[in-house]
């Protein structure tokens, strides 16, 4: 079983809609939540990082943490078109731990 | 201010031989992480290095192996090429050997013939 887990897509979303991704985490240990994004032949760029339960907002991305049930998302409202990449969700247990990638999640936002 | 730098770009190696890649942590970082990325795979964490040591390893063979210089600066050494590391290899900077703020440089893409 992978350590962190992501649907591969393509979630295709039309422009102006909410992309919904979801992430779920087997190491119980895990503290820290990150998300990054990564368009075509580019390098991650992280967009949110979340660390308690509950939900933390910025801009148009909203992460939710539910450590109980191992499973952090991403909402992203209003898609644009230049939201299409690929989204990577990684956990790490601690400042000093190893960073832990998905597969991450394949999304196309459609005008 | 210059962001996280890597060298070279593209690279291309025949199986059984050895490469180093390079990279150039963002101005203020002193720590630097080495990423293996296989095409539609997440980045896989090989190592961490601070104040010039491995800090953390991944689930990489001795084959990988690094170094870290006085400037910050770090290279990566894969010894005894396999068709499987051909892959996009990312370097990632943050400050004071934690990970929270990591900044990825744009990679090098190795190709094993």
């Amino acid at each position: 079983q992978k350590e962190v887990e992501q649907n591969s897509g393509p979630l295709s979303v039309p422009e102006g809609a909410i992309a919904s991704l979801n992430c779920t985490y087997s190491d119980r240990v895990s503290q820290s939540f990150f998300w990054y994004r990564q368009y075509s032949g580019k390098s991650p760029e992280l967009i949110m990082s979340i660390y308690s339960n509950g939900d933390k907002e910025d801009g148009r991305f909203t992460a939710q943490l539910n450590k109980a049930s191992q499973y952090v998302s991403l909402l992203i409202r209003d898609s644009q078109p230049s939201d299409s990449a690929t989204y990577l969700c990684a956990a790490s247990t601690d400042s000093w731990g190893k960073f832990q990638f998905g597969a991450g999640t394949q999304v196309v936002v459609t005008p | 201010d210059a962001g996280v730098t890597q060298s070279p770009t593209h690279l291309i190696k025949t199986r059984g031989q050895q490469v180093t890649l390079r990279c150039s942590p963002k101005s203020g970082h002193d720590t630097v992480s080495w990423y293996q990325q296989a095409l539609g795979q997440g980045p896989q964490f090989i190592f961490q290095y601070y104040e010039e040591e491995e800090r953390q390893r991944g689930n990489f063979p001795d084959r990988f192996s690094g170094h870290q210089f006085p400037n910050y600066s770090s290279e990566l050494n894969v010894n005894a090429l396999l068709l499987g590391d051909s892959a996009l290899y990312l370097c990632a900077s943050s400050w004071g050997g934690q990970i929270y703020e990591q900044y990825f440089g744009p990679g090098t893409r190795l190709t094993v013939t």
